[in-house]
């Protein structure tokens, strides 16, 4: 039982590159978060999926897209990053809305 | 509009004494709380929650106290371990208004706890 995980850990992009990051849970859980953890700023949500093949935008989702074509997997997508999107990332699944979330270890990118 | 805030950003305390981390909120629908820990180069893990209709909710050295009428919550760690080093984020979140995907949990900005030897 893995919990929640994410690839990669790290991650250096020039801006304008484009990358995919893939979160996967073991806990058959319905509902699943992508959040950026900034210094001073907390954790911000970016988006959220309440089941399978549903998405949905949260606090800050300018310039990121995602997919949850599994139960299991969620994917955070940047198309054209930017030095503004560098940020530790992390994943987290719920059994319900607003239940405790369980957090993947996170991954941390920077924009160059 | 920060609606969970957590104002102190750090907070040292001595082995073995009491650290009491602090959180307000300013959404008055919100009946469900939560405590969580991070470590440096983790995700954050769930620590203790708190409905509203309860004002004490303890586990173990971890005491969450909730104070409806002030808006506030606050996590008492006693005794405090060189382990509980750690940033502490408090959430919250309007869970019994069913008011679907508007439930989900806000998070504050965190404290980062330091216990010295």
């Amino acid at each position: 039982n893995a919990g929640v995980t994410q690839t990669p850990k790290f991650r250096v992009l020039k801006t304008g590159q484009s990358m995919t990051l893939l979160c996967a849970q073991d806990m058959n859980h319905e509902y699943m978060y992508w959040y950026r953890q900034d210094p001073g700023m907390g954790l911000r949500l970016i988006h959220y999926s309440v089941g399978e093949g549903t998405t949905a935008k949260g606090e800050v989702p300018d310039g990121y897209n995602v997919s949850r074509l599994k139960k299991q997997n969620f994917l955070l997508g940047l198309e054209s990053a930017a030095p503004s999107q560098t940020s530790v990332y992390f994943c987290a699944s719920s059994y319900a809305i607003a239940y405790e979330q369980y957090f993947g270890p996170g991954t941390r990118l920077t924009v160059t | 509009d920060q609606q969970v805030k957590q104002n102190s950003p750090s907070l040292s305390v001595q082995e073995g004494r009491i650290s009491i981390l602090n959180c307000d909120y300013t959404n008055s629908m919100f009946d469900y709380f939560l405590w969580y820990k991070k470590y440096p180069a983790e995700g954050p893990t769930f620590l203790i929650s708190i409905s509203s209709i309860k004002d004490k909710n303890e586990d173990g050295r971890f005491t969450v106290f909730l104070n409806k009428s002030a808006k506030h919550l606050s996590l008492h760690i006693v005794p405090s371990q060189p382990g509980d080093s750690a940033v502490y984020f408090c959430a919250a979140s309007p869970r019994s208004a069913n008011t679907g995907t508007a439930s989900k949990l806000t998070f504050g900005t965190g404290t980062r706890l330091q216990v010295t030897l």
